[in-house]
């Protein structure tokens, strides 16, 4: 049962256009969220993250919205940039430590 | 931010050897650290938790006998794959966590056997 779900495998957008991650959980304990930007073989790096008690995380470039009652989030990038094409991870915890992620979703951004 | 070191980053074995991957946090102190195990197109699979001082939590399916991890040190897990067979060849990635929930990623070793 996969708990966190990134549906789209891959999203190609525009240079200076806004790229739009998502992510669904099904588990309602989860209460805190993190995304994570990985490219070829190494390891992810942490992105942005945003807690259940919250509904918008902001970072530079880097938007994290939460619905809790639609069980979603999702990783907004603006403008985008060449150096963002990369896979983004979606992830979440609740209670324990262990960190769930979904399968990620490869971003390209073209020039 | 917090960094974390993991050596080797690349490694060819041999098939029936073993092979070590250690992994640091080396300015913050990590009481558990994870590890994962990447196939190619898919998500990272949690493997198992190192606690600094006690034995490791393996998830369902993680052979513990196979996949030795020691956490000696609140700096230092590491993961050994004992016997390693072409099966085992994957990337493998491990993480420690911080004091404020947020997991720091090593850069990955990626293991071959032939």
């Amino acid at each position: 049962d996969q708990q966190v779900k990134q549906n789209s495998p891959s999203l190609s957008v525009q240079e200076g256009r806004i790229s739009i991650l998502n992510c669904d959980y099904t588990n309602s304990m989860f209460d805190y969220f993190l995304w994570y930007k990985k490219y070829p073989a190494e390891g992810p790096t942490f992105l942005i993250s945003i807690s259940s008690i919250k509904d918008k995380n902001e970072d530079g470039r880097f938007t994290v919205f939460l619905n809790k009652s639609a069980k979603h989030l999702s990783l907004h990038i603006v403008p985008s940039q060449p150096g963002d094409s990369a896979v983004y991870f979606c992830a979440a915890k609740g209670g324990s430590e262990k960190l769930v992620f979904g399968k990620g979703t490869k971003l390209t951004v073209n020039p | 931010g917090a960094v974390v070191s993991q050596h080797p980053s690349r490694v060819i074995c041999k098939s029936g050897t073993s092979v070590k991957i250690e992994c640091r946090s080396l300015d913050f102190q990590a009481t558990t650290m994870f590890w994962y195990r990447q196939f190619p197109k898919q998500s990272l699979m949690l493997m198992a938790t190192s606690n600094e001082g006690s034995k490791a939590t393996y998830e369902q399916g993680v052979e513990k006998d196979k996949f030795l991890i020691n956490h000696a040190s609140l700096t230092l897990s590491t993961l050994t794959v004992t016997s390693a067979h072409p099966e085992d060849s994957s990337f493998y990635i491990c993480s420690a966590l911080s004091t404020n929930t947020e997991a720091f990623f090593g850069q990955g070793t990626r293991l071959t056997v032939v």
